[in-house]
């Protein structure tokens, strides 16, 4: 499987600012993936990110709050833009295997708080 | 009803015992199935994937699927202290792309 980086590993930061999280894999893949894992919960998907085009974002998230970047087919960025607390959170980034059966690998992740 | 469906535990074995996780779903057209496991404070790391009906096997683990019922599930063999983890089953829904949807997890204690 593919070896994805993330970055920053964590962060705290203050309400009101905004956080760019990096995603590097070490080969090309298509598909990109950012999720949000809150506190004691399973995995949300924010997004998946298609090098060329438009994220697409699933319900309750929405682009000015989560802007995406897909320059390449090897890195994309997540955006937490006006953080408030309830944007703390694990940030993952996944991509899709080779499989073709739709199976994803994870990055380490980002944790943030925000105060 | 939610799509993926787990007991959030915690699931308590003996070692060396067998550990039995179980995952239902609620998209009859679903194809794809996996297994995460994550320790605290990591991400998840895919351990087993089944896509037909029937059991599949990897060392400690078997996965078993049956279509007809909806429902899949994870048995680890030998349980060591070192699965006692929180297990996520994630499935790809018809027509969802290559998207996954994830259930709550279950979280395993493997005790001495």
């Amino acid at each position: 499987s593919a070896v994805i980086s993330q970055k920053p590993s964590r962060d705290i930061c203050q309400r009101g600012t905004s956080l760019t999280i990096q995603c590097q894999v070490d080969s090309q893949v298509t598909m990109m993936f950012w999720y949000r894992q809150q506190p004691g919960q399973s995995l949300t998907l924010i997004a998946t990110a298609n090098q060329g085009s438009e994220a697409t974002y699933e319900s309750g998230f929405v682009i000015d709050k989560f802007p995406i970047s897909r320059p390449n087919l090897t890195f994309s960025t997540l955006t937490v833009s006006n953080m408030s607390p309830e944007d703390s959170s694990i940030y993952l980034c996944s991509v899709e295997g080779r499989g073709g059966y739709n199976e994803q690998f994870f990055g380490p992740g980002t944790r943030l708080t925000v105060l | 009803q939610k799509e993926v469906e787990q007991n959030s535990g915690p699931l308590s074995v003996p070692e060396g015992a067998i550990a039995s996780l179980n995952c239902t779903y609620s998209d009859r057209g679903s194809q794809s199935f996996f297994w995460y496991r994550q320790y605290s404070g990591k991400s998840p790391e895919l351990i087993m994937s089944i896509y037909s009906n029937g059991d599949k096997e990897d060392g400690r683990f078997t996965a078993q699927l049956n279509k007809a019922s909806q429902y899949v599930s994870l048995l680890i063999r030998d349980s060591q202290p070192s699965d006692s983890a929180t297990y996520l089953c994630a499935v790809s829904l018809a027509g969802g792309g290559n998207k996954l949807t994830f259930g709550t997890g279950t979280q395993l204690k493997v005790e001495l």
